[in-house]
């Protein structure tokens, strides 16, 4: 069966060090692959996304995620977080085309003064 | 551009009850999905229109969950009988074919 696994449950990290969230995925074939963002009650946004093409791909509020097809992994990278950067982050994977994404269990970001 | 509604925001409900959620999804997003997000989990796919035919609900509880999409535009999504294991985020989303998805605010299922 398809799977998004996120390897951190709860990451803490201070304002201004830098942010590496783990994504793999088990697809085959042809993947579009997404990083969704929750801030503390709001909806699911999007920050970045891949479909092809350069496999670095660079998102909203200074976000970025490398696409490493070999190893199945999209990780998103920040090199400073802020303290607002506080938020529930979502891999999400899908099969290219009009079908439904795959979500990993999310990772909780706490960022401390 | 507005973005996904729905409603009620809050629920609170006692087992075998049954409720029922509403989605009005972005102006012109052919697809609609409704996902649920229990706690410390992520969203996990229920139902997947597009337009107002059912693409995918192999992981709809059948038995208790009914979701429809009559006009191919609004959205209800179904409990009943609602189980304690039911209580939830429920989550509305829209895009337009392989677009991202855009979600709603969700509503937050509490079963009693």
């Amino acid at each position: 069966a398809q799977s998004v696994s996120q390897h951190n449950h709860h990451v803490i990290l201070s304002e201004a060090a830098s942010l590496e969230l783990g994504c793999n995925y088990s697809y085959g074939g042809t993947v579009n692959l997404f990083w969704y963002v929750q801030y503390p009650g709001q909806h699911l946004q999007l920050l970045l996304k891949y479909f092809s093409g350069d496999p670095l791909v660079k998102g909203i509020k200074g976000f970025e995620a490398e696409f490493i097809k070999s190893k199945f992994s999209f990780n998103l990278r920040k090199p400073s977080v802020q303290w607002s950067d506080t938020a529930e982050y979502f891999c999400a994977v899908r099969l290219s085309g009009n079908t439904p994404l795959v979500f990993g269990k999310g990772t909780r970001l706490s960022v401390i003064a | 551009e507005a973005g996904v509604a729905q409603s009620p925001r809050y629920k609170i409900i006692e087992k075998r009850q049954s409720v029922a959620f509403w989605c009005n999804p972005i102006s012109g997003h052919a697809t609609l999905y409704w996902y649920q997000q229990i706690l410390g989990q992520g969203p996990k796919l229920l139902i997947q229109f597009q337009n107002n035919g059912v693409v995918d609900d192999s992981q709809l509880p059948k038995d208790r969950f009914s979701a429809e999409r009559l006009k191919g535009v609004d959205s209800t999504l179904k409990i009943q009988p609602a189980k304690l294991e039911d209580s939830a985020v429920y989550l509305c989303a829209s895009s337009v074919f392989d677009s991202p998805l855009h979600f709603g605010n969700g509503t937050r299922l509490t079963v009693t």
